[in-house]
């Protein structure tokens, strides 16, 4: 039962362009969405997070978008750079409960120079 | 700030061994996680703790796996015995309780990559 999904596996991009990478999510009790880069043999680096009580945050060239009715965020990289190739995983929690931590498939991403 | 340390970086084990991994948080989160993930895959959390008390763990598979966070700081996971499935990256990572009503981000180890033949 995957309650995060990030249904495109991979995005190639051009350098100077803008990425847009979509995450979808299931459980309505979610109120914290973040996400994740990873590199080859490291372990993931936290990007940028949102609360569900703003529709946006933005963070020099990454901003990411919550629409909750759909629930729906996404994560835009303006310009993209080559150094932005990476995996890139949508994380999700809510704070009642156990306050766990749950991840989409993760979507590869390659900025092409 | 030292970030969470794991260890070992990498395992090569038989099938039917037993293995260990250790991870050390950063000072002062009291949620402490592990996750497994396999290759094209995301993370999947095997277990939580909270400070030394078990919160979640209804993904560890408990015939073989089992982890323990004595102290409420450090924490080991060990397989036994290791199937040729569970050959993984098994990721650690610590969080900070929530500051009122803002949650906070987790912050993840290197990982540990168990390759099980």
């Amino acid at each position: 039962d995957q309650q995060v999904k990030q249904n495109s596996p991979s995005l190639s991009v051009q350098e100077g362009r803008i990425s847009i990478l979509n995450c979808d999510y299931t459980n309505s009790m979610f109120d914290y969405f973040l996400w994740y880069k990873k590199y080859p043999a490291e372990g993931p680096t936290f990007l940028i997070s949102i609360s569900s009580i703003k529709d946006k945050n933005e963070d020099g060239r990454f901003t990411v978008f919550l629409n909750k009715s759909a629930k729906h965020l996404s994560l835009h990289i303006v310009p993209s750079q080559p150094g932005d190739s990476a995996v890139y995983f949508c994380a999700a929690s809510a704070k009642t409960g156990a306050n766990n931590l749950f991840f989409g498939t993760g979507t590869r991403l390659t900025v092409i120079p | 700030e030292a970030g969470v340390a794991q260890s070992p970086r990498y395992k090569i084990i038989e099938k039917r061994q037993s293995v260990a991994f250790w991870c050390n948080p950063i000072s002062g989160h009291a949620t402490l996680y592990w996750y497994q993930q396999i290759l094209g895959q995301g993370p999947k959390l095997l277990i939580q703790f909270q400070n030394n008390g078990v919160v979640d763990d209804s993904q560890l598979p408990k015939d073989r796996f089992s982890a323990e966070r004595l102290k409420g700081v450090d924490s080991t996971l060990k397989i036994q015995p290791a199937k040729l499935e569970d050959s993984a990256v098994y990721l650690c990572a610590s969080r900070a309780r929530p500051r009122g009503t803002v949650n906070t981000e987790a912050f993840f180890g290197q990982g540990t990559r168990l390759t099980v033949v």
